[in-house]
């Protein structure tokens, strides 16, 4: 299916496990992109990338790992997942910044 | 860096009740971007905008691109219990290099309608 898909779609983790969220596209768009989303906080960027192989930091990276080692795929690990990341997570992919993103469906992640 | 602030920040109305919200800016946007995000999903590209003045309309929603191109508008007529959801409003970062994919987002506004 054509589209940007996202998984786990509910998540429950232990503080300390490493556990990490896929993302996945199918139109090869050049740029992706994680958020997390907290209430009261709208979407924070986390990490993006522009190319395979090409990835930078956003607005709140720490405790987080990015790769893309294909243009599809850009996978999110929290090393060792702490409480104050539990949130939800968006990732999204664009071709072009003024068309906008497209966001998959998101990532409930809860870390007990 | 950028930043946009989106007003208000939440809205309770009524079924048929028009909305009107707004996103300003301290530096000038070349595009503007509407999203909405129904509750548990992610958020859905609503208008684009691309040119200081420009009137866009997707249905009961209609969109303005500011003339000073710091700002744009959303507005929602008739309202019904199924626009409820976070608005968000977005435009491109002035960052270059790697960066100069990226859109710089509003805190979103969220919308209540009631029955």
């Amino acid at each position: 299916d054509a589209g940007i898909t996202q998984s786990p779609r509910y998540k429950i983790t232990e503080t300390g496990r490493q556990v990490t969220l896929m993302c996945h596209q199918t139109w090869s768009h050049s740029y992706m992109f994680w958020y997390r989303q907290d209430l009261g906080h709208g979407l924070r960027l986390i990490y993006y990338s522009a190319a395979a192989d090409i990835t930078d930091k956003g607005e709140v990276p720490d405790g987080y790992v990015v790769s893309r080692s294909k243009t599809e795929n850009f996978p999110l690990t929290l090393e060792s997942a702490t409480r104050s990341q539990t949130s939800v997570y968006f990732c999204a992919s664009s071709e072009n910044r003024d068309l906008g993103y497209t966001f998959g469906s998101g990532t409930r992640l809860t870390v007990v | 860096g950028q930043q946009l602030n989106q007003s208000p920040q939440s809205m309770f109305i009524q079924e048929g009740e028009d909305v009107s919200m707004n996103c300003t800016s301290s530096s000038i946007f070349n595009t503007w971007l509407w999203y909405k995000q129904d509750p548990g999903e992610g958020p859905v590209l609503l208008i684009a905008l691309y040119k200081a003045g420009e009137l866009t309309s997707n249905g009961r929603l209609t969109a303005q691109f500011g003339i000073t191109r710091k700002d744009s508008f959303l507005n929602i007529s008739a309202s019904i219990p199924s626009d409820v959801g976070i608005y968000f409003c977005a435009g491109p970062s002035n960052a270059g290099g790697t960066s100069y994919g990226k859109l710089t987002f509003g805190q979103g506004t969220i919308l209540t309608v009631h029955p």
